[in-house]
Formats: C-alpha cells, sequence, structure tokens
C-alpha cells in the first residue's frame, strides 16, 4: 500500500524552461512534506519542505505547492538547468513529531541542454 | 567529515552470512535513521534512534535485522542469515534533534550498497 505516490517515474525538460514534478499521498494524517534530490551513487539531499498549515513555500528557483483537499503537492524549478538532472523523492510526515518520513518511488528529472 | 559517513560503499556477500554496515553520523546530531531502498523504489525506514536507544524499530523487516548505537554516536546495523532479497543500498542518516523543529531536514550518507548472492 504506497502512502506517497510519484506516478511519473522519468521527465524531460528543456533547459530554461519549467519543470513540474508531482506527488500524491493517501494518509490525511500526513502533515508535513519534504523533497529531497538525488544523484547516482550519492545519498539523498534536501531541496525543500512544506507544512499542512501552508499551501506554498519558495526558495529560489524552487516553489513546492500543496494541496490538501486534494491531497496532492508539486515541485516546480524554474528556470531548469542541467545541473537540476537527478532523481526526485517527495516524502511526507505524521504528527508523530519524529523524522520518520515515507517517500516515494521517485522522479527522474532530465533537464536537456 | 563534516557529513554523514557508512562503510562500507560495496559489500557483496553470499547467502546465510552475517553482515555489519556502519554509520557516523555528523558531529552532535542526536537523531540518527536507518533507511534501505530497493531498485526502483524510494527509501524505507527502518530503525530510528533518539541518543542511545532505538525510539522506533518498526520499520526492521524482520529478527535477523538489529542496529545498536551503544554511545549515542555511530550505529551499526547488522543483518544475520543474509538472504537474496536483502540486497539494496542502506542508508543512515541524522538530523540535529528529531521532530518539531527546523525544516525537517535529515542528512543522509552516501548508503552502503549491499549485494547478497
Amino acid at each position: 500500500d504506497q502512502q506517497v505516490k510519484q506516478n511519473s517515474p522519468s521527465l524531460s525538460v528543456q533547459e530554461g524552461r519549467i519543470s513540474i514534478l508531482n506527488c500524491d499521498y493517501t494518509n490525511s494524517m500526513f502533515d508535513y512534506f519534504l523533497w529531497y534530490k538525488k544523484y547516482p551513487a550519492e545519498g539523498p539531499t534536501f531541496l525543500i519542505s512544506i507544512s499542512s498549515i501552508k499551501d506554498k513555500n519558495e526558495d529560489g528557483r524552487f516553489t513546492v505547492f500543496l494541496n490538501k483537499s486534494a491531497k496532492h503537492l508539486s515541485l516546480h524549478i524554474v528556470p531548469s538547468q542541467p545541473g537540476d538532472s537527478a532523481v526526485y523523492f517527495c516524502a511526507a510526515s505524521g504528527a508523530s513529531g519524529t523524522y520518520k518520513y515515507i517517500f516515494g518511488t521517485g522522479t527522474r528529472l532530465k533537464v536537456l541542454a | 567529515g563534516a557529513g554523514v559517513s557508512q562503510t562500507p560503499s560495496n559489500k557483496v556477500t553470499e547467502k546465510g552470512k552475517y553482515v555489519e554496515l556502519r554509520c557516523d553520523p555528523i558531529s552532535g546530531h542526536t537523531a540518527l535513521y536507518w533507511y534501505r531502498q530497493s531498485l526502483g523504489q524510494g527509501p524505507e525506514f527502518l530503525i530510528y534512534f533518539q541518543g542511545t536507544g532505538a525510539a522506533d524499530d518498526s520499520g526492521l523487516p524482520n529478527d535477523r535485522f538489529f542496529a545498536v548505537r551503544p554511545e549515542g554516536s555511530v550505529s551499526t546495523l547488522k543483518i544475520q542469515r543474509t538472504e537474496r532479497g536483502d540486497s539494496a543500498v542502506y542508508l543512515c542518516a541524522s538530523s540535529l534533534t528529531a521532530g518539531g523543529v527546523g525544516t525537517g531536514e535529515l542528512f543522509f550518507g552516501e548508503g552502503s550498497r549491499l549485494t547478497v548472492l
């Protein structure tokens, strides 16, 4: 039972354009969401997070949108750069107050120069 | 070093053997996590330590898996009687505290790739 779903295994975008990565979740108790980026042979690195009390959080070229009623979040990267090519994982956490995250299966983003 | 260090980076073993994977967290981080990432999947939670004690081991798949953190710093994940299905990348992560503060960021190591033949 996949509680966090990333239905697009891969995405290709032209350099300079917008990348939109999507994530859906099923557990309404999740109240904290994060995006991690992973390069080959490296551990995941934190990108951006959002609490369920917000519907948007922005950090430079990265913006995360949260739609609680739809149980959906998305990561927007504008403008996309070749260095953004990586696997992006969406993760969610419940109200347990720990960092026990449930990760999605990831979306491989390729930004074409 | 400044980051989370995991050893070995690669481990190939035979079915039935015993394996230990080591994690050295960022200095001063009290919370330590083990995750497992199988091919084509996202990281899957195994166990979480706050200090020396295992605060949540609900993700350990069975009693062949065990982890310790005796002095509240370095942790060892131990797998007995390895099976081919244990093959995965085992990721360790640490954070300054657990829950409710900061950005919620975990700092991951590069992982230990375990292959069971």
